[in-house]
């Protein structure tokens, strides 16, 4: 079965410093790996995902995350943080069975950015 | 394009109620999912809907239900509501294929149970 781990429930930097957010997975098969964010009160919105190919992946808000088979993680970065991006990042695989699928969510890392 | 829409928004239930949430996807999406968000157990599956037909589920008791219409339009319910059952409610739409296809979230029904 596959399954997510996110390493943090809680991350506080400080604005213009790097973010940098932990996913490891579990999958028997090639996954498809997201990550999404989730502000107060809201649904979740796509940052970005991974599904073949180029194993650097950009997303929105200068997002990025790089898929390393080999240590079975999909790590999301940002250079530089700014306020705004203070949110709730849930990294997740898609489960894929014949023609039917589901996302598989880690338990969430809140983001904390402060001055 | 218009995003996913659920209604309504804010829920307050007492136990031993029923509840019925709707979802209306994005055009031209065929697949609806709908998952629980609650602190202690985070986003949980509950099932998906594709061209009207339940393709899979999560594990929920049989008080989740749902169903799709045929304008892709999703409405689940719960009955017998306990108190566990607060939690936020979101919908994703997508096209439904196999593959990366992501699932577009609405902004949930945040239901609460007296």
């Amino acid at each position: 079965a596959q399954s997510v781990t996110q390493l943090g429930s809680h991350v506080s930097v400080s604005e213009g410093a790097l973010v940098l957010l932990r996913c490891n997975y579990s999958s028997s098969v090639p996954p498809y790996l997201f990550w999404y964010v989730q502000y107060p009160n809201q649904g979740l919105q796509l940052l970005l995902k991974y599904t073949t190919g180029a194993t650097l992946v950009k997303g929105i808000n200068g997002f990025e995350a790089e898929f390393k088979k080999s240590e079975t993680s999909f790590h999301l970065t940002k250079p530089s943080a700014h306020m705004s991006d203070a949110a709730e990042y849930f990294c997740a695989v898609r489960t894929n069975t014949g023609t039917a699928s589901k996302l598989t969510f880690g338990t969430g890392t809140r983001l904390q950015v402060t001055l | 394009k218009a995003g996913v829409t659920q209604t309504p928004r804010y829920l307050i239930k007492t136990r031993g109620q029923q509840v019925t949430l709707s979802c209306s996807p994005i055009s031209g999406h065929r697949s609806v999912s709908w998952y629980q968000q609650t602190p202690g157990q985070g986003l949980q599956f509950l099932f998906e809907y594709f061209s009207e037909t339940q393709r899979n589920k999560g594990n929920f008791p049989g008080r989740f239900s749902g169903r799709q219409f045929s304008n892709s339009r999703s409405e689940m319910n719960v009955s017998t509501l306990e108190l566990g059952d607060s939690a936020l409610y979101l919908c994703a739409s997508s096209l439904g294929g196999v593959g990366g296809n992501e699932q577009f979230f609405g902004p949930g029904t945040r239901l609460t149970v007296l």
